[in-house]
This record gives C-alpha cells, sequence and structure tokens, in this order.
C-alpha cells in the first residue's frame, strides 16, 4: 500500500523558511515522478511543483508564485521528499501536499502537513 | 500557464439523481505524445482529495463506475449517474500536459 506521510509544517514569520518532508512507502520510491500540492485554509488546489525520477533526469519545475523561493528535492536513500520554502509570505499559508505523479496526473495523496505564516 | 475552468462552481443534486461538471481549458490538453492529461480528483470533506479519472476517461483503481469521464481538446465533463451521499464533496479538474500543473477552481456538489 502506497504511503506519504507529510512532516515539518508550523508556525513562522513572514520572510522566515521551513522544510517540509514526505516519507514514502509501499512503492519504489526512486522511480516515482513527486510533486507537492497546496491548499489555502477554504480554498482550491494549487500545483506547487515536482521533480521528476533521476532516471528521467530529475529535474524540477515550479509553478510561478513559488519560483525562486521554493525547491524541491528528493533523497532515493531515504524514500524522503522534500520541499524548502524561503521567503515565506502570508499568503503561502496552506495545507501542503506530497503525491506521486503518474499518468499526468496525483494518484496518491498524503495527509498534508499545515504551514501557517503569521506575525 | 493553461488556465481550467469549471462549471458549475456549486451543484446541488439529489440523492439518485445524476450530476455532471463541466471543465475547460485556455488551450488544448494534446500532449505531443498524443495523450490528454486531464484528470478529475474528488476531494471529501477534511479529508485529501483522490483520483477518479484520468487521461480525460480512464476510472482510477477502485473507483465506481457511476463516475465517468468524456470530452477532448479543451472541454471536458465528469458525470455520475447516479449521486450517493458519499459523493458529496468538491471536485477538480486538472491538467498535466504542461507544466505548471494546473487544476480548476473546484465544484461544490451537495445534497438538495
Amino acid at each position: 500500500e502506497v504511503q506519504l506521510v507529510e512532516s515539518g509544517g508550523g508556525l513562522v514569520k513572514p520572510g522566515g523558511s521551513l522544510r517540509l518532508s514526505c516519507a514514502a512507502s509501499g512503492f519504489t520510491f526512486s522511480n516515482a515522478w513527486m510533486s507537492w500540492v497546496r491548499q489555502a485554509p477554504g480554498k482550491g488546489l494549487e500545483w506547487v511543483g515536482l521533480i521528476k525520477s533521476k532516471t528521467d533526469g530529475g529535474t524540477t519545475d515550479y509553478a510561478t508564485p513559488v519560483k525562486g523561493r521554493f525547491t524541491i528535492s528528493r533523497d532515493d536513500s531515504k524514500n524522503t521528499l522534500f520541499l524548502q520554502v524561503n521567503s515565506l509570505k502570508t499568503e503561502d499559508t496552506a495545507v501542503y501536499y506530497c503525491t506521486t505523479l503518474w499518468a499526468g496526473t496525483s494518484d496518491n495523496w498524503g495527509q498534508g502537513t499545515l504551514v501557517t505564516v503569521s506575525s | 500557464d493553461i488556465v481550467m475552468t469549471q462549471t458549475p462552481l456549486s451543484s446541488p443534486v439529489t440523492l439518485g439523481q445524476p450530476a455532471s461538471i463541466s471543465c475547460r481549458s485556455s488551450q488544448s490538453l494534446v500532449h505531443r505524445d498524443g495523450n490528454t492529461y486531464l484528470s478529475w480528483l474528488q476531494q471529501r470533506p477534511g479529508q485529501p482529495p483522490r483520483l477518479l479519472i484520468y487521461k480525460i476517461s480512464n476510472r482510477f483503481s477502485g473507483v465506481p463506475d457511476r463516475f465517468s469521464g468524456s470530452g477532448a481538446g479543451t472541454d471536458f465533463t465528469l458525470k455520475i449517474s447516479r449521486v450517493e451521499a458519499g459523493d458529496v464533496g468538491v471536485y477538480y479538474c486538472m491538467q498535466g500536459t504542461q507544466s505548471p500543473y494546473t487544476f480548476g477552481q473546484g465544484t461544490k456538489l451537495e445534497i438538495k
């Protein structure tokens, strides 16, 4: 069974940083493309970015609002996905979900971790 | 970026009756590999989203056949043949043809 467990969320001041983690199990993590999706309180889903498998180049891509501030990385030896979030703004307040990517969509989702940006 | 527009944004439905949600993209979702990466996801209250349909019309594992997807190019539809109480939630279309991937605004399905 695929399991994705996010952690690392919390309360941070504007301009601050956090590192979110996603522990993966139940599938061959190193072969998987992975993504982060966020959802502000009471709002819809917003795609944050993706990282390809190393076999497919290991490259990343990001949504425009987070480009240059957020960085996705992976540690295949630990089956873990990361999201480094810097220069946080109040509008970055959201639940951040880790997902697997397959057939151009997010087929497995974690429960999410809440990031609150407030002074 | 490709903009995904869903209609309606809210859909009150009677139990046992059908429901339909439309999704339109600002440009064609046909990928250069010939596939169309349009999917539908369901988010029940308090839960993470769940994949229902991928590549326009393919039901994901465990999804009941009451759910069906159709469409082509820029216009797509999700249909629920007979709405059940457990179908309450928000439905999103998502395009994975061109990065950045994007979602529709969501359609809230509620029971009348």
